[in-house]
């Protein structure tokens, strides 16, 4: 079975801290890792990583993946009251028949207080 | 622009009612899904379609179905509403060949 664990839970942070969220992952023939952003409402797409070593970066985010030690962190620089939402982390598995569905993790739920 | 809407936002209903829950995309997307999400359990898959006439079961698909008649619809049904059921209900959809899935506003159920 699939498996995503995100750490911390929750956390709370003052604007300007920057702030590191983790997932790690179990899956059989794992393909790609994606962040998603939810506030309040639908969740939103951040990145899509697929290959080790590879930073990808959205202004003050960024993200990077570790497939040897089945890992990934997102990073928010210079954080603002904007940046409170959940975080989702999601893996995708490989299939040659193409297998489309998302394994969750339970998601960080990150507070920024001016 | 191409958008994917469910409905309704918000509903009420009792126990043992059958409710349909409407998930429309206008991308043209074949991949379809539907999650719950509840407190302590992040988004867990309830069923999922790779194109019209094609289902499947999720991680937590007791008491659930689904069917899909045409590209843009998927709806979900709750056969018999049981209170255990009562969580906010996200449709997303994907394009063959990627992952990256599209997220509908969410319908929040509430059964009693």
């Amino acid at each position: 079975e699939d498996k995503v664990v995100q750490s911390p839970l929750s956390l709370v942070v003052h604007e300007g801290d920057t702030v590191t969220l983790n997932c790690s992952y179990e899956v059989t023939n794992f393909r790609s890792l994606l962040w998603y952003k939810q506030e309040k409402k639908a969740p939103t797409f951040l990145f899509m990583l697929t290959s080790s070593g590879i930073e990808k970066k959205s202004g003050r985010l960024s993200s990077i993946l570790d497939k040897k030690e089945l890992f990934s962190i997102l990073n928010i620089t210079a954080t603002q009251t904007g940046d409170s939402a959940i975080y989702l982390c999601a893996v995708g598995p490989y299939s040659g028949a193409g297998s489309y569905q998302l394994t969750f993790g339970k998601g960080t739920k990150l507070s920024v207080i001016p | 622009d191409a958008e994917i809407t469910q409905s309704p936002r918000h509903k009420i209903t009792e126990t043992g009612r059958q409710v349909t829950l409407a998930c429309h995309q206008t991308w043209n997307h074949n991949n379809m899904f539907w999650y719950r999400q509840d407190l302590g359990h992040g988004l867990r898959l309830i069923h999922y379609s790779y194109g019209v006439q094609d289902t499947n079961k999720g991680e937590v698909s007791d008491g659930y179905s689904v069917s899909r008649s045409n590209t843009e619809d998927l709806p979900l049904t709750l056969e018999s509403a049981a209170s255990s059921q009562t969580s906010v209900y996200f449709c997303a959809s994907s394009q063959t060949g990627l992952q990256e899935a599209f997220f509908g506003q969410g319908t929040r159920l509430t059964v009693v």
